[in-house]
This record gives structure tokens, C-alpha cells and sequence, in this order.
């Protein structure tokens, strides 16, 4: 069966420093990824997708990046984390084709002081 | 565009009631596909059921039960009997045949009461 990881599962991080939240999914081969934000008390946010090694889509502009260095690996990134960066961060994965449901991680609680 | 509208932002019942959850989707594609997420208090989203447009059949699992009606663009989700552990933020969303990603609602938090 195909789980997912993310880590760590919660950070506090003082605003200006750099930011690096790793995802890896098990069980699955060339599985579609992404990256969400949920800010306190709202909905979730697309930020990254990724259908296959180095190929990044990104939704929203920010001073995040994502990356993906293996076929199971998505790494999100900042050089210098903002105030406004604090939430809740989720990774999911999907099939290949991109139409089916999408399973989440258990995600990185995110607080920028 | 796609886009979500759940307009309850949040329920409160007693446990043993049944509650409905409203979910109006717009999309201008023809072929799309239609999910409900649950968000307990630990954080991680929960898959709970995907419809494809083409098949407008009503599913009922255990106590949850979904309405899925083209006509109106909507795609209502009920629990029936509802228990404390049904407590939790619940999110629509929909996903298009040209495009990989979901589309959320704002989810609407329902709480159970003993």
C-alpha cells in the first residue's frame, strides 16, 4: 500500500531564515505531487504540482520554491521566510493522469516569528 | 474557472441528528470530477469519496451518503446519525479533465455534541 511522509511535523522559524519541508511517497512509481497551504482557519491552497522529476508547476508567486530531485521526493523551499508564510503545510500525491483522488500527507504546522 | 462554493461555514449538531453538508460547484468543462475531503482536529485531510460527472448515481456509505445533481451544480454530502468522532472539517473539491489540480471549497466545520 502507498503512505506518505512529511517532515518535520511542526516548526517555528524566526522570519528571514530559510525553509526546507520534504515529502516522500512510498508504494507508488511516478506519482503526480503537490504542495498545499492552509492558512488558520481557511481553505487549502494550491502552490506547487509536479507531474515528474524537475518539472515543477507553480500556482500561486511567492518567495517559495519547490523542488523534486527524485521521482518520490518534493521538497519545498524559501531563501528567507516571511510573517505570512505561517500555516499548514500539506503534500499530496495522485496518480499518474491526474484525475484521481489525491491522498494527503500528514502535514508540517508552520509558525514565523 | 472552476470554483467551490460551500456556503455553510459551520454546523453544529447533536450527536444522533443527521446533518447535510451544501457543496455548488461552476465549471465550464464538461467532464470533471467531484470530491469530499474530511479534516479531523489532527490535520490531515482524509479522501472520503470522488463522482465523475458522467455518472450522476447517489452513494451511500455506511452513515455518509452523497447527492450529486447536475441540474442545480451541486454535490450535497449528509451524515447520518452523526457521532462525535464525525467532528471535523469538511472540504469539497473538484478537479477538471485539462487541469491536475483540486479546487477547495472553504470546508465547513461540523462539530457533534454528546
Amino acid at each position: 500500500s502507498q503512505t506518505i511522509h512529511q517532515w518535520p511535523a511542526t516548526l517555528v522559524q524566526p522570519v528571514g531564515s530559510p525553509l526546507s519541508l520534504e515529502c516522500t511517497v512510498e508504494g507508488t512509481s511516478n506519482p503526480n505531487l503537490y504542495w498545499y497551504r492552509q492558512a488558520a482557519g481557511r481553505g487549502l491552497q494550491l502552490l506547487f504540482y509536479s507531474v515528474g522529476i524537475g518539472q515543477i508547476s507553480s500556482e500561486v508567486p511567492q518567495n517559495l520554491s519547490a523542488s523534486r530531485p527524485q521521482d518520490r521526493q518534493f521538497i519545498l523551499s524559501s531563501k528567507k521566510l516571511l510573517l505570512s508564510d505561517s500555516g499548514f503545510y500539506l503534500c499530496a500525491w495522485g496518480e499518474t493522469g491526474g484525475h484521481d483522488e489525491q491522498y494527503f500527507g500528514p502535514g508540517t504546522r508552520l509558525t514565523v516569528t | 474557472a472552476q470554483k467551490v462554493t460551500q456556503a455553510q461555514t459551520e454546523i453544529s449538531v447533536v450527536e444522533k441528528e443527521d446533518v447535510t453538508l451544501d457543496c455548488v460547484y461552476e465549471t465550464r468543462d464538461t467532464t470533471y470530477y467531484l470530491f469530499w475531503y474530511k479534516q479531523p482536529p489532527s490535520g490531515e485531510l482524509v479522501f472520503l469519496i470522488r463522482r465523475n460527472s458522467f455518472d450522476e448515481q447517489n452513494e451511500i456509505s455506511g452513515r455518509y451518503s452523497w447527492n450529486f445533481q447536475k441540474s442545480t451544480s451541486s454535490f450535497n454530502f449528509t451524515i447520518t446519525a452523526s457521532q462525535v468522532v464525525d467532528s471535523a472539517v469538511y472540504f469539497c473539491a473538484l478537479s477538471t479533465l485539462n487541469d491536475y489540480k483540486l479546487s477547495f471549497g472553504a470546508g465547513t466545520t461540523v462539530t457533534v455534541r454528546a
